[in-house]
C-alpha cells in the first residue's frame, strides 16, 4: 500500500507553462520533503516543509505543506527545460521517509 | 554539504552469484544509513535502515537473509545481495544522516544487473 500518492504521474509541457503537482496522504507526517531525480542518479533535496500550512519558495518553486499535515503540493511558475525530471514527495514518519509514487516533468522547449 | 558515494555506480553479475555494494558518507559521520530499491519508473522503496554496530531493520517483504547489510562504521555501509536473480535487477540507493539529524543524504545509486 503506497501512503502517498502523487498526481498527475507524468506532466509534458511546453517552455513558460506553469503546473502543480500534488502529494496527497491519509497519514500524518512529522515533515515532508521534496526531491527531484534524474535518470541514473539519486534523488536531490528540494525543500523540507514542517509546520501545516507553511508556504516555501526556491526561485520558481513554490511548496506548500497541508494544514493537517498529510498532503503538499508543488508548484512551478514558467517551467524551463532545465526542470525536466522525476520529482518525489517523502514523508517522514518514524524517523523513516516514506516516498511518493512519483511524477515524471517534461517541459519542451 | 555533506556527500555521500556508492560504489560501484554499475554492476553486472550472473544468476546465483552475491553482489556487494559499498555506501560511504565522505565528510560526516553517519550513525543512521538507509538502502532503497528503485524499479525502473517506480518510486524509492525503503528496503532496510542501519544503525552504525547494530543489526538492520528490515521492511516488511524484505528478505533479511538475501539482503545482507552491514553498518560497521561511521562511515561505511554496505548491502549484499545474496544469490542474486533476474527479478533482483534495479537501482540501489543508500541514504546517510549524521547523528541528531533528520535530514538524509543520498548516494547517487548503483544499477544492478543480474543476467
Amino acid at each position: 500500500t503506497q501512503l502517498l500518492e502523487q498526481s498527475p504521474q507524468f506532466l509534458s509541457i511546453q517552455e513558460g507553462e506553469n503546473l502543480t503537482v500534488y502529494c496527497n496522504s491519509s497519514s500524518v507526517f512529522s515533515s515532508l520533503q521534496w526531491y527531484r531525480q534524474e535518470p541514473g542518479e539519486g534523488p536531490v533535496l528540494l525543500v523540507t516543509v514542517v509546520t501545516g500550512g507553511e508556504v516555501k519558495k526556491l526561485k520558481r518553486l513554490t511548496f506548500q505543506f497541508g494544514d493537517a499535515r498529510k498532503d503538499s503540493s508543488l508548484h512551478i511558475t514558467a517551467a524551463q527545460p532545465g526542470d525536466t525530471g522525476l520529482y518525489l514527495c517523502a514523508g517522514e514518519m518514524t524517523d523513516k521517509l516514506i516516498f511518493g509514487t512519483g511524477t515524471r516533468l517534461q517541459v519542451f522547449p | 554539504g555533506a556527500v555521500v558515494s556508492q560504489h560501484p555506480s554499475w554492476v553486472i553479475c550472473k544468476s546465483g552469484t552475491s553482489v556487494k555494494i559499498e555506501c560511504r558518507s565522505l565528510d560526516f559521520q553517519a550513525t543512521t544509513m538507509f538502502w532503497y530499491r528503485q524499479f525502473p519508473k517506480q518510486s524509492l522503496m525503503l528496503m532496510a535502515t542501519s544503525n552504525e554496530g547494530s543489526k538492520a531493520t528490515y521492511e516488511q517483504g524484505v528478505e533479511k537473509d538475501k539482503f545482507l547489510i552491514n553498518h560497521a562504521s561511521l562511515t561505511l555501509s554496505t548491502l549484499t545481495v545474496t544469490s542474486a536473480h533476474p527479478e533482483d535487477s534495479s537501482f540501489y540507493i543508500c541514504s546517510a544522516a549524521g547523528q541528531g539529524g533528520n535530514e538524509q543524504y543520498f548516494g547517487p545509486g548503483t544499477r544492478l544487473t543480474v543476467t
